[in-house]
């Protein structure tokens, strides 16, 4: 167990609709990322987090948005939901800004249907 | 920004083989890189990392060579067994400054038995 809680490992919607996705990171940790990992695409850098201010983006839709909270936990909204943006969504903690070592959360694996 | 290219994506290999796996990257400027290591259904798990002052780094059976000149790094897996079998990701990063982890697209290793 890497201490990274992801919520929900599933979930099921329609296309059009809107989700959120948490993650708690390992205590002590101050940096989060989210990575998309659809398949034979690897893991595509999303955004990462620290210590409650946007650090780093990637390539990120519009539709996307994040955020990471006092408590440090962070919350991945997804809206307009696409067919495409079934994947599995791993967040990963760090404790500093630019701490190499990336813990993984189990993921959550998003279907639009 | 920084780009990874992973080699080969499918691997297959007999047990008690040795598996090679390259990573180039395009960022002169990076100096860590990791290795994780995916089971089916899991999470990504860090395995191994070299940091650009050193060439090589052992742990047990897994191994990393790092070429800065050329800018290529690999993972030897010598004496290759059944549960060996997983994706494996590169990474590369630059400590300092604004950090975004790019990953290569992962190479899946088949240990037969």
């Amino acid at each position: 167990d890497s201490g990274v809680t992801q919520t929900p490992k599933h979930l099921i919607t329609a296309t059009g609709q809107r989700v959120t996705l948490r993650c708690s990171p390992r205590s002590g940790d101050l940096s989060v990322y989210w990575y998309q990992q659809s398949l034979d695409q690897g893991l595509q850098f999303l955004i990462q987090y620290y210590n409650g201010e946007e650090r780093a983006k990637g390539n990120i839709l519009e539709r996307f948005s994040a955020q990471q909270f006092p408590d440090l936990h962070s919350e991945l909204n997804l809206s307009s939901l696409e067919l495409g943006d079934s994947a599995l969504y791993f967040c990963a903690s760090s404790p500093g800004p630019n701490n190499e070592k990336l813990f993984f959360g189990s993921g959550t694996q998003l279907s639009v249907l | 920004g920084e780009n990874v290219e992973q080699h080969p994506s499918t691997l297959s290999v007999q047990e008690g083989d040795s598996a090679v796996i390259k990573c180039t990257y395009s960022d002169s400027a990076s100096n860590y890189f990791p290795w994780y290591k995916q089971e089916l259904g899991k999470r990504p798990q860090l395995i191994i990392d070299i940091r650009s002052n050193v060439g090589e780094k052992k742990d047990q059976r897994i191994a990393v060579t790092l070429n800065k000149t050329a800018k290529h790094f690999s993972l030897h897996i010598t004496e290759t067994q059944p549960e060996d079998s997983a994706v494996y990701f590169c990474a590369a990063s630059r400590s300092g400054g604004s950090y975004i982890p790019t990953f290569g697209r992962g190479t899946s290793l088949i240990v037969h038995p």
